[in-house]
């Protein structure tokens, strides 16, 4: 059973960067099935896609967010990662990292890490 | 960007109950639609793919419809776990979209 771990600090100040990890275990970063997706929920509100990342390195970004964000990915650690910089209030949210599978033209998402919860201030 | 509007975004209701909401697609979207249910402090779960095919492990009580730009998530009849937030989601095109979500509350 695949699983997805995010990690990272909980609590960032005004205009720093965030750096979130997700670590993958139960199957392969490698598989030519997966693209790994960053999910966010700020309180109260949606969900919002920031971007995906693919094994190679591909990368597709939310054009809201792509001046700001740069995804990445280790497959010996088995991780993938994502940066945000220029951080305000407005990104403080749960933050959520997911595998991503061809559902149409682009992804759906089946595996979920649990989320964690991100305030700027 | 497509735009995915939910509704209701709230509802009502008792366990048993029959429950159906909607998502619609600010464009053709074929059956680029997913389904997810979000309970707090758990990770989303995908319920239906492909506007219609019920995702492996998935009680068959979730059922999905539609193409284009009209779409319904039903849920048969509802037990108590299932009081959670469902979300729509297009894989038409970039960026993904997700649509602002359905509470469903115990009545």
């Amino acid at each position: 059973q695949l699983q997805l771990q995010e990690s990272g600090p909980g609590l960032v100040k005004p205009w720093e960067t965030l750096s979130l990890t997700c670590s993958v275990s139960g199957g392969s970063i490698s598989s030519s099935y997966s693209y790994w997706g960053w999910i966010r929920q700020p309180p109260g509100k949606g969900l919002e896609w920031i971007g995906s990342i693919y094994h190679s390195g591909s990368t597709y970004y939310n054009p809201s967010l792509e001046s700001r964000v740069t995804m990445s990915v280790d497959t010996s650690k088995h991780q993938f990662s994502l940066k945000l910089n220029s951080l305000t209030a407005g990104d403080t949210a749960l933050y959520y990292c997911a595998r991503g599978f061809y559902t149409g033209n682009y992804w759906g998402f089946d595996y979920w890490g649990q989320g964690i919860l991100v305030t700027v201030s | 960007d497509i735009q995915m509007t939910q509704s209701p975004s709230s509802l009502s209701a008792s366990v048993g109950d029959r429950v159906t909401i909607t998502c619609r697609a600010s464009q053709n979207i074929g059956a680029d639609l997913n389904w997810y249910q979000v309970k707090p402090g758990k990770a989303p779960k995908l319920l239906i793919r492909a506007a219609s095919s019920l995702q492996s492990g998935v009680p068959a009580r979730f059922s999905g419809s539609g193409s284009g730009t009209d779409f319904t998530l039903t849920i048969s009849s509802l037990p108590p776990e299932d009081f959670a937030i469902y979300y729509c989601q297009q894989s038409y095109s970039t960026p993904l979209t997700f649509g602002g979500g359905t509470k469903v509350e115990i009545k």
